[in-house]
């Protein structure tokens, strides 16, 4: 069973910048979840992808979007960059009315200078 | 909105000895799940354990356990016999499951765990 995977594993980018984050769901599963981490915090919920339709969306602007493609990997991306979007950003999948458990990837360390 | 407080930022313990870490949530929600992640220095997310808010029995995963109480909307976790590869931060996520919602996770804010040789 393959686990969930993410690339690049480290990105650094200007502000006004823009960055596509990506994805690689579990064997099985037919949901991805993206979440951001700041420094020293929890994850915040951004969006859900699910049959690649947004299902559900955090408190984050329109410059946050995303994909989900027929294999069910998924990609992240932020447009004009700001300094605030530093973080590392997981992406979770699961199987959509299963048993609701979400397993992360590793994750994406963004900087922005 | 829901929210999640973990109201203990960092704590430490023997090797060997338990240790419990507590979060508090609050919701208007009957269909929940309740999580723990572990996060260990290598970033990955790591699931712990489960509780399903249905269920009145306690989880438990080998030397990992919960004290779940609905009415107080408390769910702490139990770590046993700490090893030092316990050592990290740990999350509490709850997931609100009403058909047709996104199944979101909603996160503390973690509390670092020091597992002392």
């Amino acid at each position: 069973e393959t686990g969930v995977t993410q690339s690049p594993t480290h990105l650094i980018k200007t502000r006004g910048q823009q960055v596509t984050l990506r994805c690689s769901s579990q064997s099985g599963h037919n949901t991805v979840s993206w979440y951001q981490q700041a420094l020293g915090q929890g994850p915040q919920f951004i969006f859900q992808y699910y049959r690649e339709e947004e299902n559900g969306r955090g408190n984050f602007p329109p410059r946050f979007s995303g994909l989900q493609f027929p294999n069910y990997s998924s990609e992240l991306n932020v447009n004009a960059l700001e300094l605030d979007d530093s973080a590392l950003y997981l992406c979770a999948s699961s199987f959509r009315t299963g048993n609701y458990e979400q397993y992360f990837g590793p994750g994406t360390r963004l900087t922005v200078t | 909105a829901q929210t999640v407080t973990q109201s203990q930022p960092e704590m430490s313990v023997q090797e060997a000895e338990t240790v419990t870490l507590s979060c508090t949530y609050d919701t208007s929600e009957n269909n929940y799940y309740l999580f723990w992640y572990k996060q260990p220095p290598s970033r990955q997310m790591i699931l712990v354990i489960r509780q399903e808010a249905y269920k009145q029995q306690n989880a438990t995963e080998n030397r990992f356990s919960v004290n779940f109480q609905k009415a107080a909307k408390s769910f702490s976790l139990k770590i046993s016999d700490s090893q030092l590869g316990d050592t990290a931060m740990y999350f509490c996520a709850f997931q609100d499951i009403t058909q047709g919602g996104s199944e979101k996770l909603v996160f503390g804010k973690g509390t670092k765990l020091t597992v002392n040789p």
